[in-house]
């Protein structure tokens, strides 16, 4: 069975730190794809990151940076230099490649609450 | 409008009424959910469309009831719903491949 795991329920930092959100996931398919998704207080749910497993090179992209570890099965999440906007919950997400035009299913880990305090 | 929006924003209702929460998405994909989001528990897939047909009902009771016209269009129709459906309601569409799905802003819901 597909699982996602964020292990850290919340996390306080000041801002201009740096942190990292862990994210683990458990699949038996070798073909998957890896999201990272932040929800702010108004509730929308924002794309952050797609990730192929084929594709394991770490990603930047302004303050944030994706590890994607296969051996480990983890693709953590790090924002550097953290500032008070980003303060949200921030879900890690799997899903499976579907052929032919089916549609993926979303596996959502429980969430990580960031509040960076100013 | 763009990206994925839905109305109401908020939603407060009796056990005994009906009501409908709609979706629209101005992004081309012909894919659409419905997720529901509890406190304290992970975001639960409910409904899924491909091009209009239902393509995937996760056990999801019958007092809730999905409707897709068409490809920009997702209604969830409520009714005779309990205190414990109380959540934020999230639609998504996906894009051509459905491999990244696209959110709204949500309907909170509270039934008395």
């Amino acid at each position: 069975a597909q699982k996602v795991t964020q292990a850290q329920t919340e996390i306080s930092v000041v801002e201009k730190e740096d942190v990292t959100l862990d994210c683990v996931y458990e699949t038996r398919d070798t073909t998957y794809y890896l999201f990272w998704y932040k929800q702010p207080p108004s509730g929308e749910l924002v794309f952050l990151i797609r990730r192929n497993s084929f594709d394991e090179q770490n990603e930047i992209s302004g303050r944030y940076s994706w590890n994607f570890q296969k051996s480990t099965s983890s693709f953590n999440f790090t924002i550097t230099a953290s500032q008070v906007v980003d303060s949200a919950v921030y879900f890690c997400a799997l899903s499976e490649v579907n052929y032919g035009g089916a549609t993926n299913k979303l596996i959502f880990g429980t969430g990580t609450l960031l509040a960076v305090q100013p | 409008e763009t990206g994925v929006t839905q109305t109401p924003r908020h939603l407060v209702m009796g056990m005994t009424n009906k009501k409908s929460l709609k979706c629209e998405q101005h992004l081309g994909h012909n894919a659409m959910y419905w997720y529901k989001q509890s406190a304290k528990k992970p975001l639960e897939l409910m409904f899924v469309y491909n091009f209009k047909e239902q393509t995937e009902n996760n056990s999801v009771p019958s007092r809730f009831s999905p409707e897709c016209p068409n490809s920009s269009h997702l209604f969830l129709h409520l009714h005779t719903l309990q205190p414990e459906d109380s959540a934020l309601y999230l639609c998504a569409s996906g894009d051509k491949d459905h491999e990244t799905q696209y959110f709204g802003p949500g309907t909170r819901l509270l039934v008395l």
